[in-house]
């Protein structure tokens, strides 16, 4: 079976700091993993995938297998990064179905 | 950019009511799928949809709920007899091979 965990349901952080939201995952295989992000009063939507290894909105994530970790992080925060976000995972090879995790709630303040 | 598109955005019905939720997928994707999120909880696979058929289904999409694509745009989620347990916001989405797409959700409210 697999699993995420996302460890903090709330992070609070400064405008300019760096932020770190943590996302780990179980599961046997090869896995997929994805951060979704969701804005006030928004629909979630994708932010990044590891495979991509892409850097969106000053995001990035890297996918840690010895640690089964994809923390996602950005060097200095932006006030427009208060969100929900949650980490996913997808069996590679297998039915196309992300497991969520709870999510976590980044807040900056200015 | 194309969307998914949900509706209504909010719907409130009675106990034991039935309930459709609508949802028009991003035209070219294979795949759909409906999530639930209760309040304060985490995102929740109810079931997948590809080649007009349930492809997998979760442990809450039991005999209550049915989905179903009528004509080639819309995909939809009937609650067949609604439980207050069944409020919660539903999130259809639609994949290609750069993840899901989300639509806006409807926030059900069973009374």
């Amino acid at each position: 079976a697999q699993r995420v965990t996302q460890p903090e349901k709330l992070l609070s952080v400064f405008k300019g700091a760096p932020v770190e939201l943590k996302c780990n995952y179980s599961y046997s295989g090869s896995p997929e993993l994805f951060w979704y992000v969701q804005y006030s009063r928004q629909r979630l939507q994708l932010l990044l995938r590891h495979i991509s290894r892409e850097s969106i909105k000053g995001f990035t994530a890297d996918l840690n297998k010895g640690e089964t970790s994809f923390h996602l992080k950005k060097p200095f925060a932006q006030e427009e990064d208060s969100a929900m976000y949650y980490c996913a995972l997808t069996a590679s090879g297998g039915s196309y179905i992300p497991t969520f995790g709870r999510g976590t709630s980044l807040i900056v303040h200015p | 950019e194309p969307e998914v598109t949900q509706t209504p955005s909010h719907q409130v019905t009675q106990m034991g009511q039935e309930v459709i939720l609508r949802c028009v997928p991003i035209s070219n994707h294979l795949y759909f799928y409906w999530y639930r999120q209760i309040l304060g909880q985490k995102v929740e696979f109810l079931v997948s949809f590809y080649n007009n058929e349930i492809s997998e289904k979760s442990e809450i999409f039991d005999d209550q709920f049915s989905v179903e694509r009528p004509d080639g745009s819309n995909f939809t989620l009937k609650i067949r007899s609604t439980k207050l347990e069944d409020s919660a916001m539903y999130f259809c989405a639609s994949t290609d091979s750069r993840g899901l797409f989300f639509g806006s959700g409807t926030q059900l409210s069973v009374l």
